[in-house]
C-alpha cells in the first residue's frame, strides 16, 4: 500500500533561515507529487506540484521541491523563510493505478520566530 | 471561477445526537467530491468520495455515511455521534476529468461532547 512519510512533525525557524521539509512516499509505479499548506485559519491550499518533467518544481510565495525519484523523495524548500511562512504543510501523493486517490503525509507544522 | 463551501463552520453536539455537514461546489459541472477528517499528527484520510450523484465510495468504515443528492451537493451524516467522531472535516473537489489536483473547502470543526 502506499504511504507518504514526513519526517519532522515541528519545525521552528528563525526569519531568513533556510527550510527543507522531509517528504518520502512508497509506491513502485508512476505518481503525481504535491505539496499543500494550511496557513492559521485559512483553507488548506496547494503550493506546488509535480507531475513530470523537470524534477524540481517552483512554486507559490518562494518554494521549491524535487523529486529524487531514487530516492522516493519530494522535498520541499525555501532559502529564506518569513514570518508569514507559519503554517501546516502537508506532502501528498497520487497515482493513476489507485484512481488518483490522495495519501497524505502527517504534515509538518512549521513556525517562524521574527 | 470555482469555489467550494462547507457549512456550519464550527458545531458542537452531544453524544448520540445526528450529524449533517453540507459541502457544495460551484462554478462547474460533475465535479469528483471527496471528504476527509483531519486529524491533529495524523494528516487527512479519506472517508468518502463521489464521481457522480448518488455515487459514494467508503474508503473507511466507521460510524458516517455519505450521500449526494445533487451533481454539486456532498452531504456527510450520522446517525448517532460518537465521541471519536470529534474532528476536522475537510470537504474536497476536483473536476471530472482532472482527478490529480484536489481544492479544498474550509472545514468543519466538529465537537462531539
Amino acid at each position: 500500500a502506499q504511504s507518504v512519510s514526513q519526517h519532522n512533525h515541528h519545525v521552528i525557524l528563525s526569519e531568513a533561515a533556510s527550510l527543507e521539509l522531509g517528504c518520502n512516499y512508497s509506491y513502485g509505479g508512476t505518481v503525481n507529487l504535491f505539496w499543500y499548506v494550511q496557513y492559521p485559519g485559512q483553507h488548506l491550499q496547494l503550493l506546488l506540484k509535480y507531475f513530470s518533467g523537470d524534477p524540481l518544481v517552483k512554486g507559490i510565495k518562494g518554494f521549491e521541491a524535487e523529486f529524487i525519484k531514487s530516492k522516493f523523495s519530494f522535498n520541499l524548500r525555501k532559502p529564506s523563510v518569513q514570518w508569514s511562512d507559519t503554517a501546516e504543510y502537508f506532502c501528498a501523493v497520487n497515482a493513476k493505478d489507485s484512481n488518483y486517490q490522495l495519501i497524505w503525509g502527517a504534515g509538518t507544522k512549521l513556525i517562524i520566530k521574527p | 471561477s470555482q469555489t467550494i463551501h462547507q457549512w456550519p463552520a464550527t458545531l458542537v453536539q452531544p453524544v448520540g445526537s445526528p450529524l449533517s455537514l453540507e459541502c457544495t461546489v460551484e462554478g462547474t459541472s460533475n465535479p469528483n467530491l471527496y471528504w476527509y477528517r483531519q486529524a491533529a499528527g495524523r494528516g487527512l484520510q479519506l472517508l468518502f468520495y463521489s464521481v457522480g450523484i448518488g455515487q459514494i465510495s467508503s474508503e473507511v468504515p466507521q460510524n458516517l455515511s455519505a450521500s449526494r443528492p445533487q451533481d454539486r451537493q456532498f452531504i456527510l451524516s450520522s446517525k448517532k455521534l460518537l465521541l471519536s467522531d470529534s474532528g476536522f472535516y475537510l470537504c474536497a473537489w476536483t473536476p471530472p476529468y482532472h482527478t490529480d489536483t484536489q481544492y479544498f473547502g474550509p472545514g468543519t470543526r466538529l465537537t462531539v461532547l
